[in-house]
């Protein structure tokens, strides 16, 4: 679904490294998500933002912290990647009190 | 708590024979339903949602759910499978009272063989 957009599609990095992970939509919605999604796991929610000004821990945050630029745009960071952090990457974005949720395409991060 | 368990791994079927994906859940309040789907190297599509409304719930592509109050279940059916099928399929619960929660099953990979 190209309303929501995920930059880079794949990433390679080795362990300690910083890395971030980004997201934009032209949804318009004011709901935004990072979960990740590992085999036989099925998806994990990692933080999630309902404005600009609200953050709120997943199930799964450790490691992890997020940036709520503007409405369009959440990112995802890794300050110090590690192995077990090898997953694909999806955002999210959901409008008010709907919980229906629109999926970007996904990253693929691979930490050596 | 809520809980979400999709009780096969894999299904194989041959094209044109009916699809069942099994999903069977637990909640303290009551939930929304989802089933999507994720084709290969693809993001997830919403198949069909479940929000209190008719219990019987018609999707894209030809795919309904059932949801069962009694039997905590929200099966996915289709009557006749299409190669184009082919993908692994999450069933989602979700709920809005005493927060925010969505938890996703672990998938169920449906092969379609010719």
């Amino acid at each position: 679904d190209a309303d929501v957009t995920q930059t880079p599609r794949n990433r390679i990095t080795k362990t300690g490294k910083r890395i971030m992970l980004e997201c934009s939509q032209t949804k318009g919605h004011d709901r935004m998500y990072w979960y990740r999604q590992d085999p036989g796991l099925g998806l994990r929610l990692i933080y999630y933002s309902f404005d600009v000004k609200d953050i709120n821990k997943g199930e799964i945050s450790d490691g992890y912290s997020v940036s709520r630029q503007a409405q369009a745009k959440f990112s995802l960071s890794l300050e110090s990647a590690i192995p077990n952090q090898t997953a694909l990457y999806f955002c999210a974005t959901s409008v008010g009190t709907s919980i229906e949720q629109y999926f970007g395409p996904g990253t693929r991060l691979t930490v050596t | 708590a809520q809980s979400v368990t999709q009780l096969d791994s894999h299904v194989s079927v041959s094209e044109g024979t009916p699809v069942l994906l099994r999903c069977n859940y637990s909640s303290s309040y009551s939930p929304s339903l989802f089933w999507y789907v994720q084709h290969p190297n693809k993001g997830l599509q919403l198949l069909l949602k479940y929000t209190s409304a008719a219990t019987l719930v018609k999707g894209i592509n030809g795919f309904e759910a059932e949801f069962k109050k009694s039997e905590t279940s929200f099966h996915l059916t289709k009557p006749s499978a299409h190669m184009s099928d082919a993908a692994e399929y999450f069933c989602v619960v979700s709920v809005r009272t005493g927060g925010f929660k969505t938890i996703f099953g672990a998938g169920t990979r449906l092969f379609v063989k010719a």
